[in-house]
């Protein structure tokens, strides 16, 4: 079935630094994929998301290209603040009704 | 705005108690879903719905049921808790089957069975 592999954290990282998150996925087809983002105390939000090969999503200043010959959707930001720390969870449509999500990763942005 | 609630944000129960976790979303969204999410599993599907009194289970439904008789409430239901259902419970809901398919969360509920 569908599934998704995304990097382990915990990533801490400086204000302003480069953030990359990987995400891998195996799937039938090409399904739609995304980002949610999960901040402290709060439930998961849709971030960005991609239909087909080549889209690229983008909200908030990340980034993230549906990359169909890696099978990859990775998650980018050029220069993170402290407000970006949450978790982070890549995940792709696995039928009519469902999402897979990978198992989240929690990045800290220090000051 | 859309939104979805959750009945509790923390809960805590016994063992073998009859657990039930309620949630409401005011889009009129025809899915609904529960997922429990615990460290490094991230999240799992527990039961979802697509219509009022329609039901399908998910990965991991064992211990859990759900009933839907009105098309804005979901609820979860654990008929007699158990210390490895101690988890964080998710709600979304979303729309239709076609298109981006994004799915809307709930606050989440703490639930601690002791």
């Amino acid at each position: 079935g569908n599934s998704v592999t995304q990097m382990e954290g915990p990533v801490t990282l400086s204000e302003e630094a480069f953030l990359t998150i990987n995400c891998t996925y195996t799937a039938t087809g090409y399904p739609s994929l995304f980002w949610y983002v999960q901040y402290p105390g709060e439930g998961l939000q849709l971030l960005l998301k991609a239909t087909k090969a080549d889209d690229k999503g983008s909200n908030k200043g990340f980034e993230a290209t549906y990359r169909k010959e890696t099978t990859s959707f990775h998650l980018e930001k050029g220069s993170v603040q402290v407000s970006d720390s949450a978790v982070y969870f890549c995940a792709l449509r696995s039928g009519d009704y469902k999402l897979s999500f990978g198992a989240g990763t929690t990045v800290t942005v220090r000051a | 705005d859309v939104k979805v609630t959750q009945s509790s944000r923390y809960l805590v129960k016994r063992t073998g108690e009859k657990v039930f976790l309620e949630c409401v979303q005011d889009m009129d969204h025809e899915n609904m879903f529960w997922y429990r999410q615990d460290p490094g599993l991230g999240l799992r599907l527990i039961y979802f719905s697509y219509d009022v009194k329609m039901k399908e289970k998910g990965d991991i439904p064992e211990g859990y049921s759900v009933s839907r008789e009105k098309k804005e409430r979901f609820s979860l239901i654990l008929e007699s808790a158990s210390t490895n259902q101690t988890s964080m419970y998710l709600c979304a809901s979303s729309s239709g089957t076609s298109g981006i398919f994004e799915q809307y969360f709930g606050p989440g509920t703490r639930l601690t069975v002791t």
